[in-house]
């Protein structure tokens, strides 16, 4: 059964510097979603991408974030200079053009120090 | 947007009994979708039940949503079901928006 992949699984990164969260999306969905969850609180929404652009996004998605489709099959979420509040498991979800029904990935869990 | 609250908060099973969570939606809702997160942080689909009722082995999910709420219901529970259940709605918008989450534990 397809399935969103995402990696890496688990990042370690210094306060101030840029990571790139990568994940595959499921290959016939349209839509393309990050989420994010604090330890211990609930799943965030952050954004949502269609047809190459942003189609909704939240307060927390701020200047540091951004997101790229650079080809056909990945979808990446970049932080620009990491805080120590990022620290979170991100979560990528997509779904296709018709259902509403949305399939998240494993999982990357972003550890700032 | 919609505001999600799921109960209960906490809740502690012997194997084999059932267990039904609940889970309250502030506005109308266009889906409504059940997930569990096992102990690695993954989330798995459990239903997508905008409305109606399903069911997929001991699990099953009914959500009326003229009345802004859906249940789960576990029956002859195992101690692999432990771990927190998430229920999540989508309103007008494109997001899902998520409860709190109702953290089971399943003891032998």
């Amino acid at each position: 059964e397809p399935e969103v992949t995402q990696t890496p699984s688990h990042q370690v990164t210094q306060m101030g510097q840029e990571v790139i969260l990568r994940c595959v999306p499921i290959s016939n969905h349209l839509y393309f979603y990050w989420y994010r969850q604090i330890l211990g609180q609930k799943v965030e929404f952050l954004v949502s991408f269609y047809n190459n652009e942003i189609s909704e996004k939240s307060e927390i998605f701020d200047d540091q974030f951004s997101v790229e489709r650079p080809d056909g099959s990945n979808f990446t979420l970049k932080i620009r200079s990491t805080k120590l509040e990022d620290s979170a498991m991100y979560f990528c979800a997509s779904r296709t053009g018709w259902n509403y029904e949305q399939y998240f990935g494993p999982g990357t869990r972003l550890t700032v120090t | 947007g919609i505001q999600v609250e799921q109960s209960p908060p906490d809740l502690i099973l012997q194997e084999g009994a059932n267990s039904t969570l609940r889970c309250n939606f502030s506005d109308s809702v266009n889906n409504l979708q059940w997930f569990h997160q096992n102990p690695w942080g993954q989330l798995i689909n459990l239903f997508y039940i905008p409305s109606g009722t399903k069911q997929n082995g001991r699990l099953s999910a009914t959500t009326v949503a003229t009345e802004r709420y859906s249940l789960l219901y576990i029956s002859s529970s195992q101690t692999t079901d432990s771990g927190v259940y998430f229920c999540a709605g989508r309103d007008a918008g494109n997001m899902l928006t998520f409860g709190g989450g109702t953290r089971l534990m399943v003891k032998p």
